[in-house]
């Protein structure tokens, strides 16, 4: 079946402009998360949603972020007022639930992000 | 410190070489713990989850020491394509329903 989508591949944008990423998690999958990686680093956490619960967002980075997901399914991640130290790898996972012991996640393939 | 250190690595081994990678967590209540595998400007995928009596899937074992707060991948007889950086990933259960990656370790398998 299909596996995480994420759009667009690539973005480049300005310095102040907005811009946002969209991810399709694996169709059944009530968890989906956003990480970012920045060149030669880990992933950093930044937000998680399950089912109809109120998202985790203790990894936002600042009040630029924010994160939605309409109808428990695609995912849309927004940055305002971009600024360089945002430029990054953005990735999106999904998993089928979340319990005592984490579900396998599953990555989309990332949205590059790089902002002049 | 670090929630998850690992040591970023290259290691640089020949093929047929057996390689191995620790990684050690931070907080003693993790529950649960994973191998990923991530190739370069590739996703991270899943290589195996860690259990606490060790595991093995092919040429790759894996093995948890509680006590130590680390974790280990074993490669035997590697091979070229597997030339990737590893990423130690915990469950911490502080909450934050969502895993913690280390930096990743760097593997080159060379001819």
């Amino acid at each position: 079946g299909a596996g995480v989508s994420q759009s667009p591949s690539n973005k480049v944008t300005e310095k102040g402009k907005d811009v946002e990423l969209r991810c399709d998690p694996i169709s059944g999958h009530t968890a989906l998360y956003w990480y970012r990686q920045s060149l030669g680093q880990g992933l950093e956490f930044l937000i998680y949603f399950q089912g109809n619960s109120a998202p985790d967002k203790s990894g936002l980075p600042s009040d630029r972020f924010s994160a939605e997901r309409t109808g428990g399914s695609v995912s849309t991640l927004t940055i305002q007022r971009t600024q360089q130290e945002d430029s990054a790898v953005y990735l999106c996972a999904s998993s089928f639930s979340w319990g005592v012991y984490q579900e396998t996640q599953y990555f989309g393939p990332g949205t590059r992000l790089l902002v002049l | 410190r670090k929630e998850v250190e690992q040591d970023p690595g290259p290691f640089n081994v020949p093929e047929g070489a057996t390689v191995a990678f620790n990684c050690t967590y931070s907080n003693s209540a993790s529950q649960s713990f994973f191998w990923y595998r991530q190739d370069c400007r590739k996703e991270p995928k899943l290589l195996m989850s860690v259990y606490s009596s060790g595991n093995e899937d092919g040429r790759f074992t894996a093995q948890l020491n509680r006590a130590s707060q680390y974790i280990s991948l074993l490669i035997r007889d590697s091979k070229l394509s597997d030339s990737a950086t590893y990423l130690c990933v915990v469950n911490q259960d502080t909450g934050r329903r969502a895993l913690t990656f280390g930096s990743g370790t760097r593997l080159q398998v060379q001819p």
